[in-house]
């Protein structure tokens, strides 16, 4: 199976900041990789798909990149709605592993 | 609208067993392959099963293999998941996911059911 690891597990970030989230795969996903936001109580949100596709209604301050094992998600400038834990998921091959999340909090 | 709904959740003593259903709409069920992921209280996600269109390839966590069975009715446009021999640790929040294919992952999330096992 092929393990994703994501880091931080945890960031402490003011509203206007640019912050990135990377996540790594144990072995090459080209670019099959998803980002997905959860706040409490909900159900994850798509934000990227395929490591760099903005899904529809999703602010442009979300941006992902990457390829291979390496990725990132770069939200430009932090609003208050985006305080929240976001996930990475591949889904080259089954089973379609998470991260272990990454808790973005208010400084 | 794509809709997933989820139901079936309860409280169940440990060693038992729960179905699980998932209703969907706003699309072409039939077309899709279907997920369930989990979400233990405070805990992250994690994967436990997926069928194929017509339900003629599955694929199981090992945490859940030999214990549960996905399957769907495509006339119904519901998606299940047969849980038995619970244990504490299979208490979570299931959720049922739509898989759009290579393109584009999983795209489309139920709101959850809940699962207590008690012991």
């Amino acid at each position: 199976d092929i393990q994703m690891t994501q880091s931080p597990s945890t960031l402490s970030a003011s509203v206007g900041d640019r912050v990135t989230i990377t996540c790594r795969a144990s072995q090459s996903i080209s670019r099959w990789l998803a980002w997905y936001q959860q706040k409490p109580g909900k159900a994850p949100k798509l934000l990227i798909y395929k490591a760099s596709s903005l899904e529809s209604g999703v602010p442009s301050r979300f941006s992902g990149s990457g390829s291979g094992t390496e990725f990132t998600l770069t939200i430009s400038s932090l609003q208050p709605d985006d305080f929240a834990t976001y996930y990475c998921q591949h889904y080259d091959s089954s089973p379609y592993t998470f991260g272990q999340g990454t808790k973005l909090e208010i400084k | 609208e794509v809709q997933l709904v989820e139901s079936g959740g309860g409280l169940v003593q440990s060693g038992g067993s729960l179905r699980l259903s998932c209703a969907a709409s706003g699309f072409t069920f039939s077309s899709y392959v279907m997920h369930w992921v989990r979400q233990a209280p405070g805990k992250g996600l994690e994967y436990v099963s997926a069928i194929s269109t017509n339900g003629d390839r599955t694929y199981y966590a090992n945490s859940v293999k030999d214990r549960f069975t996905i399957s769907r009715d495509n006339s119904k446009n519901t998606l299940y998941l047969q849980m038995g021999s619970l244990r504490a640790e299979d208490m979570a929040m299931y959720y049922c996911a739509r898989y759009s294919g290579t393109y584009r992952g999983v795209d489309y999330w139920g709101q959850g059911t809940l699962v207590t096992v008690s012991s």
